[in-house]
């Protein structure tokens, strides 16, 4: 079965704290999505990358990066966690024809106190 | 800004009923269409997808696309109460480089 992998189901961080939230899929795909998602707000993209080494801003990348050094792991990284990142945050992984749509990974709830 | 709406509903019907889900998009060259069902905590996934006018049916489910009114629905047949979740209507734009655009999400409720 295809997977979509996120490192952490759950994740509690102080203000401030540099973290890391990492994405492996086994699909082969070309692209890569980050998003987090918020009651009322639906889904909001981050940034996504469509090759290794690459990555585009998506509709709020602010106090938010990201690294795809390979081609199946894209990392999401929060320079310095404030509250307001608390979220469910989504990956997701899609062929470059993107006419399959996306698979999303189990999703990353972090909670920044 | 391209846009995908929804109606957040919720949406209530009873056991065995016909849901209806609706989405419209603002950008005309839109080429890919998709529903995706996401229960509560969980990750969305995906469960259709249409890229020519007229209908697709799977099951159940039933999504029709026109895209001169710029409109996407998802029909559930038979509705059951394991059906209750957020439907995510998604677009893709047709623009090399770009994401798919998402709706907020219509939330059904399905009672026995």
């Amino acid at each position: 079965d295809v997977k979509v992998t996120q490192s952490s189901r759950y994740l509690v961080k102080r203000t401030g704290e540099k973290v890391f939230l990492e994405c492996v899929q086994d699909m082969d795909h070309e692209n890569m999505f980050w998003y987090r998602q918020d009651p009322g707000l639906g889904l909001r993209l981050i940034y996504f990358s469509y090759d290794v080494k690459m990555k585009e801003k998506g509709d709020i990348p602010e106090g938010y990066s990201v690294s795809r050094e390979k081609k199946e792991r894209f990392s999401l990284i929060l320079e310095s966690a404030s509250t307001n990142q608390t979220s469910m945050y989504l990956c997701a992984s899609s062929l470059v024809d993107r006419v399959y749509g996306y698979t999303f990974g189990s999703g990353t709830r972090l909670t920044v106190v | 800004q391209k846009e995908v709406e929804q109606n957040s509903g919720p949406l209530s019907v009873p056991e065995g009923a016909i849901a209806s889900l609706n989405c419209t998009y603002s950008d005309r060259v839109s080429q890919s269409f998709f529903w995706y069902r996401q229960y509560s905590g969980k990750s969305p996934e995906l469960i259709m997808s249409i890229y020519s006018n007229g209908d697709k049916e799977d099951g159940r489910f039933t999504a029709q696309l026109n895209k001169a009114s710029q409109y996407v629905s998802l029909l559930i047949r038979d509705s059951q109460p394991s059906d209750s979740a957020t439907y995510l209507c998604a677009v893709n734009s047709g623009q090399a480089g770009t994401a798919l655009i998402f709706g907020k999400g219509t939330t059904l409720s399905v009672s026995s």
